[in-house]
């Protein structure tokens, strides 16, 4: 168990739909990271905030958006889904902005239908 | 930005033989270098890392190379057992607020009993 935790462990919806993908970091870590994890993308990196800020973006598209709260949970928003976005998306944490390793959640499975 | 080749996508080899698996990198910026354990349905989870200024690390059966003039780097397990079976993923990370981590396509190691 690496400290990480997301919600939900699966989530199905429909094409159009909206949803909200959360996580909370291990006890400490300030920066959160978010990867989708596809079959033909592999494991792409999507988003970084750094307590409460944003500090890296990734291959994002325009329909997701995320935050970092004050308590340093954070939230994936992706919206207007399409097939294509069924994948498993992870979330990491690490203590610092920068050089630091991460330690993954156990990720969510989206399936959009 | 960052672009990591990973190689082979798939490695057999016998139980009690060494693996090796090899990635290189673009970014002669970036610095960190972390090695990844991923089993069906599960988070990627941290084998080992690697820092720029260290040419080898190792840790029990795992070791990792850097080269930063060539700009690869390798991961090195031997005495390999069944457990080991899963996907090894390669990773870079430049910082400065660029990307997050970089994967490799990764590697499927089987160990053959």
């Amino acid at each position: 168990d690496s400290g990480v935790t997301q919600t939900p462990k699966h989530l199905i919806t429909a094409t159009g739909q909206r949803v909200t993908l959360r996580c909370s970091p291990r006890s400490g870590d300030l920066s959160v990271y978010w990867y989708q994890q596809s079959l033909d993308q592999g494991l792409q990196f999507l988003i970084q905030y750094y307590n409460g800020e944003e500090r890296a973006k990734g291959n994002i598209l325009e329909r997701f958006s995320a935050q970092q709260f004050p308590d340093l949970h954070s939230e994936l928003n992706l919206s207007s889904l399409e097939l294509g976005d069924s994948a498993l998306y992870f979330c990491a944490s690490s203590a610092l902005a920068d050089y630091n390793e991460q330690f993954f959640g156990p990720g969510t499975r989206l399936t959009v239908l | 930005g960052e672009n990591v080749e990973q190689h082979p996508s798939t490695l057999s080899v016998q139980e009690g033989d060494s693996a090796v698996i090899k990635c290189t990198y673009s970014d002669s910026a970036s610095n960190y270098f972390p090695w990844y354990k991923q089993e069906l349905g599960k988070r990627p989870q941290l084998i080992i890392d690697i820092r720029s200024n260290v040419g080898e690390k190792k840790d029990q059966r795992i070791a990792v190379t850097l080269n930063k003039t060539a700009k690869h780097f390798s991961l090195h397990i031997t005495e390999t057992q069944p457990e080991d079976s899963a996907v090894y993923f390669c990773a870079a990370y430049s910082g400065g607020g660029a990307d997050g981590l970089t994967f490799g396509k990764g590697t499927h190691l089987i160990i053959q009993p």
